[in-house]
């Protein structure tokens, strides 16, 4: 079954701190995506980053940077430096094997972070 | 701005009440997704619509229907409401389906009384 699990529910940090936010996810199909969304406080989704089961390598954005580890089943996002506008709640999501035809997202519960000034 | 447009932002009614929420898609995009996202159950995938046609169910209940128009324009029909459907409704798109990245449009806020 797809499961994606974000284990922190609540991170506080102090500006221009990093922060690391853990993802973990459960699957059975060999091809999947992962991705990373942003809800800041105004309420939108906004995608962040998607990776393919085949890519492991580490992406960097900026700030942002991804550790996927097929290993662990693991799909890591880190701020660095981080800001008061980056304070939102974050979503890991999983996306299966289009074998299946359901292209459905399944979302974590969400981490919200807030960035103290 | 993801492109994905949502009407209306907001949304009060009464218990028992029916309700349309409509979604337009990004320009060539042709499937639609529809979330529910509420403080108990998270984000919630309800249905997919590909090309005019559904192509995948989740947790959607029965009161709830939808449809997608020959403009790939989305429609979600909310009837019989309950206080629990009180949520904050997502639409999403993408070029075609399969792990391709959903883009969200801004959300209907609704609020049953």
């Amino acid at each position: 079954a797809q499961k994606v699990t974000q284990a922190q529910t609540e991170i506080s940090v102090v500006e221009k701190e990093d922060v690391t936010l853990d993802c973990v996810y459960e699957t059975r199909d060999t091809t999947y995506y992962l991705f990373w969304y942003k809800q800041p406080p105004s309420g939108e989704l906004v995608f962040l980053i998607r990776r393919n089961s085949f890519d492991e390598q580490n992406e960097i954005s900026g700030r942002y940077s991804w550790n996927f580890q097929k290993s662990t089943s693991s799909f890591n996002f880190t701020i660095t430096a981080s800001q008061v506008v980056d304070s939102a709640v974050y979503f890991c999501a999983l996306s299966d094997s289009p074998v299946n035809r359901d292209d459905k997202i399944i979302f974590g519960k969400g981490t919200r972070l807030h960035i103290l000034p | 701005d993801s492109g994905v447009t949502q009407t209306p932002k907001h949304l009060i009614t009464a218990t028992g009440q029916r309700v349309t929420l409509r979604c337009s898609p990004r320009s060539g995009d042709l499937s639609v997704y529809w979330y529910q996202q509420s403080l108990d159950q998270g984000l919630q995938f309800l249905i997919q619509y590909y090309n005019g046609e559904e192509r995948a169910k989740g947790n959607i209940l029965e009161r709830f229907s939808a449809q997608q128009f020959p403009d790939l324009h989305s429609e979600l029909n909310l009837s019989s409401l309950e206080l629990g459907d009180s949520a904050l409704y997502f639409c999403a798109s993408s070029v075609a389906g399969a792990g391709e990245t959903q883009y969200f449009g801004p959300g209907t806020r609704l609020l049953v009384l």
